[in-house]
């Protein structure tokens, strides 16, 4: 079966822009989770949605956000991006938490 | 604010050798999770343990959770050039995973 897909695979951005990441689950996962990685930070939680509802939320200023759609795919936006945004976006879907996660393959964002 | 310490951080060893990766806190957690990240991917679940002093074992790994659901291990029997790569521990707890360090991992031939 087909894992999670993240699109882009990489992005370049300038300072200030915005930017959406997308990411489509395992069919039939309702819960959708995305962690930003960076070589400093380790790997972050930003958010997590369940059937188009956002249940937790990391510590991330509010220029990150996202949704759920009610086909359980996710989007996040990053509004008036730093240079600081620049890291490895991941996104991942479980059936439940205590199952397990599986990851896609990441969205590579670099602003210069 | 929940912390997971990953110990070591880096280990260099050679093949055949055994290891151990630590993983501690003081929070409980409802699961405790372990991946294996390769460079440019998406960490890659290995196991998850559930049940305090529940062991796992998956070919030469053997994942141990602490009878307090704080703590876990993970350990390699005779390591191979195959296993090197980035391992992560993951505790969950309210919907999100709350990260050790990582323990970057080469077995040299």
């Amino acid at each position: 079966k087909a894992g999670v897909t993240q699109t882009p695979r990489y992005l370049i951005k300038t300072r200030g822009q915005q930017v959406t990441l997308s990411c489509s689950p395992i069919s039939g996962h309702r819960s959708v989770s995305w962690y930003q990685q960076t070589p400093g930070q380790g790997l972050q939680f930003l958010f997590e949605y369940f059937s188009e509802t956002q249940r937790n939320k990391g510590n991330f200023p509010g220029r990150f956000s996202g949704r759920q759609f009610s086909n359980s795919r996710s989007e996040m936006n990053v509004s008036t991006l730093e240079l600081g945004d620049s890291a490895l976006y991941l996104c991942a879907s479980s059936l439940a938490s205590t199952s397990g996660y599986t990851f896609g393959s990441g969205t590579r964002l670099t602003v210069v | 604010t929940q912390l997971l310490e990953q110990s070591p951080q880096f280990l260099s060893i050679q093949e055949g050798e055994n290891l151990t990766v630590y993983c501690n806190s003081s929070s409980v957690f409802s699961s405790l999770q372990w991946y294996r990240q390769e460079p440019g991917e998406g960490p890659v679940l290995l196991v998850t343990v559930v049940t305090g002093g529940e062991v796992k074992k998956l070919k030469r790994l053997t994942f141990q959770f602490g009878d307090a659901r704080k703590d876990s291990s993970l350990h390699i029997t005779a390591a191979q050039p195959g296993d090197t790569g980035l391992y992560l521990c993951a505790g969950d707890s309210n919907y999100q995973l709350i990260w050790g360090a990582g323990t970057k991992l080469i077995i040299k031939p």
